[in-house]
């Protein structure tokens, strides 16, 4: 199985702040990389697929990059909303495996 | 609008069985793969299971290989999760998902919680 690595676990920032949040593939999974958001107590949102395309009605101010097993995933402008855990997933082979989360804190 | 609900979660003892639901609605159900991720409480997603547009291809995570089965009715626009031999580590929150080229999960359910605990 392709495990997921992500970095930090958590991380604290203020409104406004531009963050950057990493994901590492345990092996090369090309492009096949997507994100979500999950806000407390909710399910998760589909943010990001194929490692930089962002998903329909998502604010331009997340972007995604990488390829092979070094993303980011990164918030040009910290918005209150965006207070939430960070989720990266491999589509790359079954079976899909998510990394352990980064969750956002207000600093 | 997409929507899809889940239900069927509860409190079960270990080795019982659990048959999870989820309906969808606002979109072509038949065209799309389906999937159920699960998020144990306080932990991370992990993808359980996915079924093809027909029903012809199902796969599963190892851990829940030979104890539940992925089924969908494209009639009743429906998709199932039919959990048995279930253990304490199966504990979690159960979501549905819509899943684009099968491994994009752009829709989820509100979720459904299954207790596995004696």
């Amino acid at each position: 199985d392709i495990q997921m690595t992500q970095s930090p676990s958590s991380l604290s920032a203020s409104v406004g702040d531009r963050v950057t949040i990493t994901c590492r593939a345990s092996q090369s999974i090309s492009s096949y990389l997507n994100w979500y958001q999950q806000q407390p107590g909710k399910a998760p949102k589909f943010l990001i697929y194929a490692a930089s395309s962002l998903q329909s009605g998502v604010p331009s101010r997340f972007s995604g990059s990488g390829s092979g097993t070094d993303f980011t995933l990164t918030i040009s402008s910290l918005q209150p909303e965006d207070f939430a855990t960070y989720y990266c997933q491999q589509s790359y082979s079954i079976p899909y495996t998510f990394g352990q989360g980064t969750k956002l804190e207000i600093k | 609008e997409v929507q899809l609900v889940e239900s069927g979660g509860g409190l079960v003892q270990p080795g019982g069985s659990l048959r999870l639901s989820c309906v969808a609605s606002g979109f072509t159900f038949n065209s799309y793969w389906m999937t159920w991720v699960r998020q144990a409480p306080g932990k991370g997603l992990e993808w359980v299971a996915n079924i093809k547009q027909d029903g012809s291809g199902k796969y599963y995570v190892d851990s829940v290989k030979g104890r539940f089965t992925i089924s969908r009715d494209n009639s009743n626009n429906s998709l199932y999760l039919q959990m048995n031999s279930l253990r304490v580590e199966d504990t979690a929150v159960y979501y549905c998902a819509r899943a684009l080229l099968q491994y994009r999960f752009d829709y989820w359910g509100q979720g459904t919680l299954v207790t596995v605990s004696s």
